[in-house]
C-alpha cells in the first residue's frame, strides 16, 4: 500500500532556531516528491519540489533533502520565524488517489 | 489572478440537507479534484475531474457528487448530509494528473449538525 509518513506529528521550537521535519514513503515508482506548507484556515502552498536525480534543494530558509534509496525526505527550516507557525505537508505522486498526501507535521513557533 | 476561488467558506447544515459547494479555477487547468480533510489525517480524495464534463470516484466518494460541466468549475454536492460528512472540504486544479504542483482554493468548513 503507498503510504506517506511525517514525523514528528507536532513541533514547538523558539524562534530563530533550526528544525527539522522527516517524510518517509513506499510509493512506487517514484517520480518527485512535493512538500506544502498550510498556514491555519488557508489551504496547502507548495515549498518544493523534489525530483529523483535531485538531493538537495534550497528556497530560502527552506532546504530539502532527498535519499531515493532509503525512501526518506527531510525539510529543514533555518532560523524560524514566527511566520514559519504551520502544518508541513509532503505529497508523493502515486496510488490510489493519484497523489498521496502524508499527515503533516504541526509546527509552531514561539517568542 | 484569483487562482482557485471555493465558496461558500463556512456552512452550517442540519442532518439530511443537501448543499453544493462551488469551486472556480482561472488558470486554464484540466484537472480539478475535492479533498476533505480531517483531524489527524492526511488530505483525502474525494472526487475528481480529468477534463470537462468527466468526473471520477476518489479514495472516499460515498454521499458526495461532483459535475464539470464548464472547464472552470468543479461542483461537489451533498444530497442528505449527515453528522460525518463534517470536515474542511479543499478544492484544488493542476495542469497534469501528477507531478506538477497543485493549487487549493482556501477551503469550506462544514459542520452538519
Amino acid at each position: 500500500k503507498n503510504q506517506v509518513e511525517q514525523s514528528p506529528q507536532s513541533l514547538i521550537i523558539l524562534e530563530g532556531k533550526n528544525c527539522t521535519l522527516q517524510c518517509n514513503y513506499t510509493v512506487s515508482p517514484f517520480s518527485n516528491l512535493r512538500w506544502y506548507k498550510q498556514d491555519t484556515g488557508r489551504g496547502p502552498v507548495s515549498l518544493t519540489i523534489m525530483t529523483f536525480s535531485e538531493n538537495t534543494k534550497s528556497n530560502r530558509r527552506y532546504t530539502a533533502t532527498l535519499d531515493a534509496d532509503t525512501k526518506q525526505s527531510s525539510l529543514h527550516i533555518t532560523a524560524s520565524q514566527l511566520s514559519d507557525s504551520a502544518s508541513y505537508i509532503c505529497v508523493v505522486p502515486g496510488g490510489y488517489q493519484k497523489v498521496t498526501f502524508g499527515t503533516g507535521t504541526k509546527l509552531q513557533v514561539i517568542p | 489572478n484569483a487562482g482557485v476561488t471555493q465558496t461558500p467558506k463556512f456552512r452550517v447544515l442540519k442532518t439530511g440537507q443537501s448543499m453544493t459547494l462551488l469551486c472556480a479555477q482561472d488558470m486554464n487547468h484540466e484537472y480539478m479534484y475535492w479533498y476533505r480533510q480531517d483531524p489527524g489525517m492526511g488530505l483525502r480524495l474525494i472526487h475528481y475531474s480529468v477534463g470537462e464534463g468527466t468526473t471520477a470516484k476518489g479514495e472516499v466518494p460515498d454521499g458526495y457528487n461532483v459535475s464539470r460541466l464548464k472547464k472552470q468549475n468543479f461542483l461537489l454536492g451533498l444530497e442528505s448530509a449527515a453528522p460525518s460528512q463534517t470536515s474542511v472540504y479543499f478544492c484544488a486544479s493542476s495542469l497534469t494528473l501528477r507531478g506538477t504542483e497543485a493549487f487549493f482554493g482556501q477551503g469550506t468548513r462544514l459542520t452538519v449538525v
